[in-house]
């Protein structure tokens, strides 16, 4: 089972601030790699997939790079709504695993 | 807009049996891969199983192998999760999920999720 680490486990920032969420991997996941956004009491919202691809009507503040073992999600300036956990997940390999999750904090 | 309703979640005894459901609708169900994911309480998700357009193949992380079955009527529009043998750590809010058309494996919708409560 390929086991996705993601630090911090929680990011303190003001509005306007740029956050930078990582992600690694046990193992190589090429560049199978997505990232969801929750917010409380709201399912996951798809962000990212394949490392670096927005998903449909995702702001352009929202991006993501890294390929093999290290993947980082930045958000460039953060907007009142983007306060949230985000959790990164592999589909390379059965079983599909999500990393623990980054809780991204105002400050 | 692509919705998913899930029900069949509540409260049960360890060792008991709930069937889970979904309903899809505002999108062709039957050309999508198809997945339930789980989120104990406080705590991370966790993806439980998923199943292809035409239901010829289902993949299940282990802990739930040989308990629970996935499945779908794509006449109905439906996705189901029968759960057997619970077990207090299956407590959870279980997801249905859409498998984008990139690939499977990749959730692009979501419904709101239904509490499943395993308890004595």
């Amino acid at each position: 089972e390929i086991v996705l680490t993601q630090s911090p486990a929680t990011l303190s920032l003001s509005p306007g601030e740029r956050a930078t969420l990582s992600c690694r991997a046990s193992q190589s996941v090429s560049n199978y790699l997505a990232w969801y956004q929750q917010k409380p009491g709201q399912a996951p919202r798809l962000l990212i997939y394949d490392a670096s691809s927005r998903a449909t009507g995702i702001p352009a503040r929202f991006s993501g790079s890294g390929s093999g073992t290290d993947f980082t999600l930045t958000i460039s300036s953060l907007e009142p709504e983007d306060f949230a956990v985000f959790y990164c997940q592999q589909r390379y390999n059965w079983p599909l695993t999500f990393g623990g999750g980054t809780k991204v904090e105002i400050k | 807009e692509v919705q998913l309703v899930e029900s069949g979640g509540g409260l049960v005894q360890p060792g008991g049996s709930l069937r889970l459901s979904c309903a899809a609708s505002e999108f062709t169900f039957s050309s999508y891969w198809m997945s339930w994911v789980r989120q104990a309480p406080g705590k991370g998700l966790e993806w439980v199983a998923n199943i292809k357009q035409d239901g010829s193949a289902k993949y299940y992380v282990d802990s739930v192998k040989g308990r629970f079955t996935i499945s779908r009527d794509n006449a109905e529009n439906s996705l189901y999760l029968q759960m057997n043998s619970l077990r207090v750590e299956d407590t959870a809010v279980y997801y249905c999920a859409r498998g984008s058309a990139v690939a499977g494996t990749i959730f692009d919708f979501w419904g709101q999720g239904t509490l499943v409560t395993v308890s004595s």
